[in-house]
């Protein structure tokens, strides 16, 4: 049972274009929610994270834009640059409970082409 | 930012061995630590949480005679893969974490095992 989805496994882009990642979630306990990118054989790293109380959080080229009531989460990326071409996953966990695991979606490799 | 780092970051190993993988929080005490494990083009799924000095806690499904996790001191964890099998091959990487509560979690940068 995933409760954590990204339904597409690849997006290409143009760069100086938006990136749209999307992100699907059924947990309506999730309270937090996370962006990390990862290249292959490294660990992921942080990107950007919303919680539950707001709708969109912004930092430089990334926003991410929750909605609550479709249960459906986005990262934005403008402008894309080759170098954020990565595996983008998303995560939620419920913070104010005493669970802390990441529950993790299966991923979105984007390519952004010169 | 906070480091973590694992050792190794590639092991090959012949099946019926048992493998050692390191996780160490290098400048910071981590209260927990997380064991993860992803294969090709598939999520992070988590294996086990373990809090320094306590027993893991194993996700439904992980063999915990299988994959055994000690986290002896606040900068340590180190989860044993015994007996690998070829199955066993996957990319496991841990995330370490302060505090009680959702704190942000790091992440160390992976140890590829391949079991022959």
């Amino acid at each position: 049972d995933q409760q954590v989805k990204q339904n597409s496994p690849s997006l290409s882009v143009q760069e100086g274009r938006i990136s749209i990642l999307n992100c699907d979630y059924t947990n309506s306990m999730f309270d937090y929610f996370l962006w990390y990118k990862k290249y292959p054989a490294e660990g992921p790293t942080f990107l950007i994270s919303i919680s539950s109380i707001k709708d969109k959080n912004e930092d430089g080229r990334f926003t991410v834009f929750l909605n609550k009531s479709a249960k459906h989460l986005s990262l934005h990326i403008v402008p894309s640059q080759p170098g954020d071409s990565a595996v983008y996953f998303c995560a939620a966990v419920v913070r104010s409970g005493s669970a802390r695991q990441l529950t993790f979606g299966s991923g979105t490799q984007l390519t952004v082409l010169p | 930012g906070a480091v973590v780092s694992q050792h190794p970051s590639w092991v090959i190993c012949k099946s019926g061995t048992s493998v050692k993988i390191e996780c160490r929080s290098l400048d910071f005490q981590a209260t927990t630590m997380f064991w993860y494990r992803q294969f090709p083009k598939q999520s992070l799924m988590l294996m086990a949480t373990s809090n320094e000095g306590s027993k893991a806690t194993y996700e439904q499904g992980v063999e915990k005679d299988k994959f055994l996790i000690n986290h002896a001191s606040l900068t340590l964890s180190t989860l044993t893969v015994t007996s690998a099998h070829p199955e066993d091959s996957s990319f496991y990487i841990c995330s370490a974490t302060v505090g009680v509560g959702y704190n942000e979690q790091f992440f160390g940068p992976g140890t590829r095992l391949t079991v022959l």
